[in-house]
């Protein structure tokens, strides 16, 4: 069974930082261009930003309120996704989701999500 | 940025009739390739999304045949053919064309009359 599963989430200040961790098991990240969505309570979801798999260049792209203090990584031998969370506003509060968020007719995977909370 | 519009809002539906989401994109979804790259999502109450059509059309496995998806350049459509209480949650359309950055519908809340 494949899952991809979120940690690291919690309450922070404003300004503040953190580190989410998304472990997959039942399948390889390797080859997988992976993504993280958030969704604020209440809300729609948003795309934060991606990373390409290393043989495509393991390059990163960022959604614009986030662009500069989001930084996505992986790590491949660990089967792992990153996103390190910098200077975090209040409307940052959000459940954030790990996901392959493909478009083509390979399987599509989500994690379980994990909620993040900017507030004094 | 693609903006992406959904109607409507919200859809309370009748369990067995029909019903039927519109997502229009403000420009065309056809890439170079010949692809046009939107997907539908369900999120039903307290879970994450799953993906439910890709390239417009294509079900994924495991979704029931009373989904479907039609559409082409910036019009789009998800129909479900007849509802049943599973289907209650929220849709959204998400373009992966012009990336980055994705972008999504704003959402449509399906719930039972």
């Amino acid at each position: 069974e494949v899952q991809l599963v979120e940690s690291g989430g919690g309450l922070v200040k404003p300004g503040g930082s953190l580190r989410l961790s998304c472990a997959a098991s039942g399948f390889t990240i390797i080859n997988a261009w992976m993504s993280w969505v958030r969704q604020a309570p209440g809300k729609g979801l948003e795309w934060v930003g991606r990373i390409k798999s290393k043989t495509d260049g393991g390059t990163t792209d960022y959604a614009a309120p986030v662009k500069g203090r989001f930084t996505i990584s992986r790590d491949d031998s660990k089967n792992t996704l990153y996103l390190q969370m910098n200077s975090l506003k209040t409307e940052d509060t959000a459940v954030y989701y790990c996901t392959t968020l493909r478009m083509t007719s390979f399987s599509d995977y989500w994690g379980q999500g994990t909620l993040v909370t900017v507030s004094s | 940025d693609v903006v992406m519009t959904q109607s409507p809002l919200s859809l309370p539906v009748t369990l067995g009739q029909p019903a039927s989401i519109s997502c229009r994109s403000s420009q065309s979804l056809v890439h170079s390739d010949g692809n046009t790259y939107l997907n539908w999502f369900q999120q039903r109450p307290g879970q994450s999304p799953r993906r439910l059509i890709y390239k417009v059309s294509n079900r994924d496995s495991g979704v029931p045949d009373r989904f479907s998806g039609s559409g082409s350049g910036t019009d789009f459509t998800l129909k479900i053919g007849r509802v049943e209480a599973e289907d209650v949650g929220v849709y959204y359309c998400m373009q992966g064309t012009h990336w980055p950055p994705v972008t999504f519908g704003p959402g449509t809340k399906v719930d039972i009359k």
